[in-house]
């Protein structure tokens, strides 16, 4: 079955220094990637579409040069999240659009999450 | 713009209930719906998956519904078991969009 590999699974690090996550889809091809965050108790709020080979789509109130976002191949998108602060510290998910194959189209599937502690 | 809301909030039950999870949508041109389980600190496991086209759909002792026309989906979870404790959400994927929208989650806990 389709899988969605999250790197790292949990990571702590200072104010001011910049962490990357990434994603790849492992037995499929994904033009598309999602990067949610999900806040304790909270559901997952959508905060950037990420397509290969363009600039990501960003929802309204993320910050675009904050949350970075790169999809440089079809199976990778990373999200680095630059000048972490406190406020930051969160569980980040991303999942990638299947477009067949493995991972069957108009399905979304999930990795299996980072968390994310700044201190 | 699609909303998505999941009642109860929070579900306690003895083990061996059957037990009912709904959800509701604003906008019923979906594409599909999905339920998830979600366990503590962890990712998000896909259970379901029903297409606009379907009704219902079964895996195990679960089985979900889906009446599109109405906005509404339940998640049908029988003999529930200590096991079965975890955040479970739902999921909707609009016609023409790729991205899915949540509902804000059940949580369920199974006592022995």
């Amino acid at each position: 079955g389709a899988v969605v590999s999250q790197h790292p699974s949990w990571v702590i690090c200072k104010s001011g220094t910049s962490v990357k996550i990434e994603c790849r889809s492992l037995d499929f091809q994904a033009t598309t990637m999602f990067w949610y965050r999900q806040f304790p108790k909270q559901s997952l709020m959508l905060m950037a579409t990420s397509n290969e080979g363009s600039k990501a789509t960003y929802e309204q109130g993320v910050e675009k040069d904050k949350f970075l976002i790169n999809h440089a191949s079809l199976t990778l998108s990373t999200l680095t999240v630059t000048s972490a602060h406190p406020e930051d510290s969160s569980f980040y998910i991303c999942s990638a659009d299947g477009t067949g194959g493995s991972g069957a189209k108009n399905i979304q599937y999930f990795g299996a999450g980072t968390r994310l502690s700044v201190l | 713009k699609q909303e998505v809301t999941q009642i109860p909030a929070a579900l306690s039950v003895p083990e061996g209930e059957n037990l009912v999870l709904n959800c509701s949508f604003t906008d019923s041109a979906i594409y599909n719906l999905q339920w998830f389980r979600q366990d503590p600190g962890k990712g998000l496991t896909s259970l379901l998956l029903i297409q606009s086209s379907q009704r219902e759909q079964t895996s195990g002792r679960l089985n979900a519904s889906l009446d599109k026309s109405s906005g509404r989906s339940t998640l049908y979870i029988a003999a529930s078991q200590p096991g079965d404790s975890a955040t479970y959400l739902c999921a909707v994927r609009d016609s023409g969009y790729s991205t899915l929208t949540f509902g804000k989650g059940t949580m369920l806990l199974v006592s022995p």
